[in-house]
């Protein structure tokens, strides 16, 4: 799977857009990019994913480059309870590639 | 539908020991993963199954772990003996699909398990 880098931790008022980076420089052809976020104590959660047109559902959106080298996830109006982990995974999406390889992910703490 | 449910959710015991994690996944899906957390080493894959069947479990640390799959509703995750080293987070998820095709990955809530 192609590695990602995210920022370690960001900062986002109550109320405004959280924008969260991921690179994935290395990313292939036939590999998406994945999001998942895990609050406090809880497993991780599904919020969205892409190949390479931009993706909205009722959580976030998924913007990726023309490039596929980098993508931002939005959270278009943060709550206190969008506090977590979140993660960027890229991977295949077929059968025998089915698992998810987190990296260290970016702490996001929503100020109120 | 109640989601993937763990049990026990807490589990605390002393070094080597037996024991078992069981996990129900999502009723209709077909893959199920165990995954394990540290504040070292974060989230792992440990092994996950396709329709019953082991996929891979190269994650798996070492022959005192062990997982098996009876039927599509029940799995078990085993480590014998317990070790300190073993005291982790250990979360349960499933996801549906097939062939070329598959969904998102729904996870429990976790297992604290405590070795002393």
């Amino acid at each position: 799977d192609a590695k990602t880098t995210q920022p370690p931790s960001m900062d986002c008022a109550e109320g405004r857009a959280a924008n969260l980076p991921c690179n994935h420089s290395t990313i292939s052809g036939n590999e998406y990019v994945y999001w998942y976020r895990q609050i406090h104590s809880q497993g991780p959660q599904y919020i969205i994913h892409g190949l390479k047109n931009n993706e909205t559902n009722e959580m976030a959106s998924l913007i990726i480059t023309e490039d596929r080298k980098s993508s931002t996830l939005i959270l278009p109006h943060a709550t206190l309870r969008d506090t977590a982990v979140y993660y960027c995974i890229v991977r295949p999406r077929m059968f025998g590639n089915e698992k998810l390889t987190f990296g260290t992910g970016t702490r996001l703490t929503i100020i109120p | 539908d109640a989601g993937v449910i763990q049990s026990p959710r807490h589990e605390v015991t002393e070094m080597g020991q037996e024991v078992t994690l069981r996990c129900k996944p999502i009723s209709g899906h077909n893959s199920l993963f165990w995954y394990r957390q540290t504040m070292m080493r974060g989230l792992e894959l440990l092994i996950y199954f396709n329709n019953n069947v082991p996929i891979d479990d190269s994650g798996m640390p070492e022959d005192r772990f062990s997982a098996k799959m009876p039927n599509a509703s029940f799995s078990t995750l085993k480590i014998q003996p317990s070790e300190p080293r073993d005291s982790a987070v250990y979360f349960c998820a499933s996801s549906s699909g097939t062939g070329v095709s598959y969904n998102e990955q729904f996870f429990g809530p976790g297992t604290r398990l405590t070795v002393l």
